[in-house]
């Protein structure tokens, strides 16, 4: 079974301080794949990042990194000095070789960036 | 052109009204989905197409009637809805159907009022 959690509902900060979202999953697959997407107030999801499961290196993009512990089944995604235009709801997805394209998505985080 | 577009954006109806909601990509996918979200919730997968077929009817309600008339647009029909599937509904692509790690690309999705 698939499965993605995403614990915090909501988060608020104020801008300029780094924040970190928690993704952590269930999977049976021995190869999978792990998806952040961002979907702002106007609605459309955008893809920020896809990580495979034999792939642990973390990932920095700018003002975004990813942590990815296979560990521990957890991909969380780190905002540094976070902007107004972060403010968006964050989904973490998941993807199996047994369950093809199909996306399991995490409930979403909820980010307000505070001016 | 590396994007999803749909049409309308909006769309509010009556529980008697047949409507039609669009989706166009021209990057060449060969699979296209249908979500439905509903407020502060991840999106619920409804129908897949895989090279023009569908692969995948997450039992919808027969409310709901998609099309795919060419590989580059995707339909989605809409009669005598229920004020409950008021919702966001996003249409997405990717690569390949069945492959594990392709990304979807989204849509901006149509905002459906059924009063």
């Amino acid at each position: 079974a698939q499965k993605v959690t995403q614990a915090q509902t909501e988060i608020s900060v104020v801008e300029k301080e780094d924040v970190t979202l928690d993704c952590v999953y269930e999977t049976r697959d021995t190869t999978y794949y792990l998806f952040w997407y961002k979907q702002p107030p106007s609605g459309e999801l955008v893809f920020l990042i896809r990580r495979n499961s034999f792939d642990e290196q973390n990932e920095i993009s700018g003002r975004y990194s990813w942590n990815f512990q296979k560990s521990t089944s957890s991909f969380n995604f780190t905002i540094t000095a976070s902007q107004v235009v972060d403010s968006a709801v964050y989904f973490c997805a998941l993807t199996g070789i047994f369950s093809g394209n199909q996306f399991y998505f995490g409930t979403g985080t909820s980010l307000t960036v505070i001016p | 052109d590396t994007e999803v577009t749909q049409t309308p954006k909006h769309l509010v109806m009556g529980m008697t009204n047949k409507k039609s909601l669009k989706c166009e990509q021209h990057m060449g996918h060969r699979a296209m989905y249908w979500y439905k979200q509903k407020a502060k919730k991840p999106p619920e997968l409804m129908f897949v197409y895989s090279y023009e077929k569908l692969s995948i009817n997450e039992s919808v309600p027969s409310r709901f009637s998609p099309e795919c008339p060419n590989s580059s647009l995707l339909n989605l029909h809409l009669h005598a809805l229920q004020p409950e599937d008021s919702a966001l509904y996003l249409c997405a692509s990717s690569q390949e159907p069945g492959s594990v790690y392709n990304e979807q690309f989204f849509g901006p999705g149509t905002r459906l009022t059924v009063l």
